[in-house]
């Protein structure tokens, strides 16, 4: 069993719509998690950055963590056609993720319809 | 605009060949990952380094593949022999010293193989 798992998708909505991803991880000990978006045929960008549990949201994202059930979220709120992408869930259990090591999970594969 | 970038952009080349993937990180990055994307595992961190040290290459295969970083400005993974099984897209990422905000790691746009 991985790490971290996310259902590969593909999660098709219409444009405004919601788009509702979700993790889970069975490392209890990872401390920080973040959302990855890639689109095809291009290297991941880093979207949110969260510790613990908690929200946090910047502009249209919102990122959730609950450790105690040990399951990471991200909303995609009035979604465009511009967010069609797959998006990477990962945990690391250090601050400063540029310079530690990160677990990924298979990526979630969205597509939203004009 | 800084950016990790990776040569060559795709690679294809026969069963036990030798393969040289190279990276440029950052400048002022002190942290370069090496990553490997196939569809059925997903991205997997292959080895790490900091300050050219190597960290931790636990998930790279010992018996044919070796990363290196000759410099800061360049990173090397090498696969010999390689095989069909290998054929992915390798990723090189680089990270900022903490102290100077390294919450993120910047990948590069990947080198993509094809082992025939």
């Amino acid at each position: 069993q991985k790490e971290v798992e996310q259902d590969p998708g593909p999660l098709s909505v219409p444009e405004g719509a919601i788009v509702s991803l979700n993790c889970t991880y069975s490392n209890s000990a990872f401390q920080y998690f973040m959302w990855y978006r890639q689109y095809s045929r291009k290297g991941p960008e880093l979207l949110m950055y969260t510790y613990s549990s908690g929200n946090k949201e910047d502009g249209r994202f919102t990122a959730q963590v609950d450790k105690s059930s040990k399951y990471i979220s991200l909303f995609i709120r009035d979604s465009q056609p511009s967010d069609s992408a797959t998006y990477l869930c990962a945990g690391t259990l250090w601050r400063g993720a540029a310079g530690n090591k990160l677990t990924f999970g298979g990526g979630t594969r969205v597509l939203v319809k004009p | 605009d800084a950016r990790v970038t990776q040569t060559p952009r795709h690679k294809v080349t026969e069963m036990g060949q030798e393969v040289t993937m190279r990276c440029q990180p950052i400048l002022g990055h002190n942290t370069v990952f090496w990553y490997r994307q196939t569809m059925m595992q997903g991205l997997e961190l292959l080895a790490y380094f900091r300050n050219r040290a190597p960290l931790d290459d636990s998930g790279m295969p010992k018996d044919r593949f070796s990363a290196e970083m000759p410099d800061a400005t360049l990173a090397t993974l090498k696969i010999q022999p390689s095989e069909p099984r290998d054929s992915a897209v390798y990723f090189c990422a680089s990270g900022p010293p903490l102290h100077r905000g390294g919450d993120t790691q910047y990948f590069g746009p990947g080198t993509r193989l094809t082992v025939l």
